[in-house]
């Protein structure tokens, strides 16, 4: 079985700093993906990026870097220079590679609150 | 693009009633899966549909009763609802194909907001 754990309840950031979500996974599984999904105060969620467990290269997509660590089964996620409207839950996931009926496996999820 | 439709988005139910949540997907995607969220636990799977015809229970499947009417839509039944089933239900759907660039990523609704009194 998976098993996906956001150790960060709740983070709470002034506006312009910097904040990492943590995220460890466990699964003997060598083949797998990696998500992270935003659910906004109006409670979408809302598809970030997926990391397949074959690609280590870390990414960056603007304000946001994800950086992925086999060795340490993390796949962390940080927000530079926040912004009011990253406040938000943040939920990693896991899912193994299959060609049907992939089933995500969620942590509990860490609440980012940025004050301006 | 509309991708994942839910309904309905917000309902209340009296012990014992039964109601049926209903998903529908325009991405032409092979799977389909009913989640509830509750606090602190993240999301929970209840059934899925891996491809049009099947179905399966998922982590947290009792009370609960699914239906993949064809590609497009899975619909999820409460026959007798429970206090406990309160929650927040997500449909979402996934294509199969793993070699595509998206394959295999998870696409989520709005989400239904569920209260049994």
């Amino acid at each position: 079985a998976q098993k996906v754990t956001q150790a960060q309840t709740e983070i709470s950031v002034v506006e312009k700093e910097d904040v990492t979500l943590d995220c460890v996974y466990e699964t003997r599984d060598t083949t797998y993906y990696l998500f992270w999904y935003k659910q906004p105060p109006s409670g979408e969620l809302v598809f970030l990026i997926r990391r397949n467990s074959f690609d280590e290269q870390n990414e960056i997509s603007g304000r946001y870097s994800w950086n992925f660590q086999k060795s340490t089964s993390s796949f962390n996620f940080t927000i530079t220079a926040s912004q009011v409207v990253d406040s938000a839950v943040y939920f990693c996931a896991l899912s193994l590679i299959k060609a049907a009926g992939n089933k995500l496996t969620f942590g509990g999820g860490t609440r980012v609150l940025v004050k301006p | 693009n509309a991708g994942v439709t839910q309904t309905p988005k917000f309902q209340v139910l009296k012990t014992g009633q039964s109601m049926t949540l209903q998903c529908a997907q325009d991405m032409n995607h092979n799977s389909m899966y009913w989640y509830r969220q509750d606090p602190g636990m993240g999301l929970r799977l209840i059934y899925y549909s891996a491809s049009e015809g099947t179905t399966d229970k998922g982590e947290v499947p009792n009370g609960y009763n699914v239906s993949r009417l064809n590609k497009r839509e899975f619909s999820l039944r409460l026959e007798s609802a429970a206090p406990s089933q309160t929650s927040v239900y997500f449909c979402a759907s996934s294509d199969g194909e793993v070699w595509e660039p998206s394959g295999n990523t998870i696409y989520f609704g709005e989400g239904s907001w569920l209260t049994v009194v």
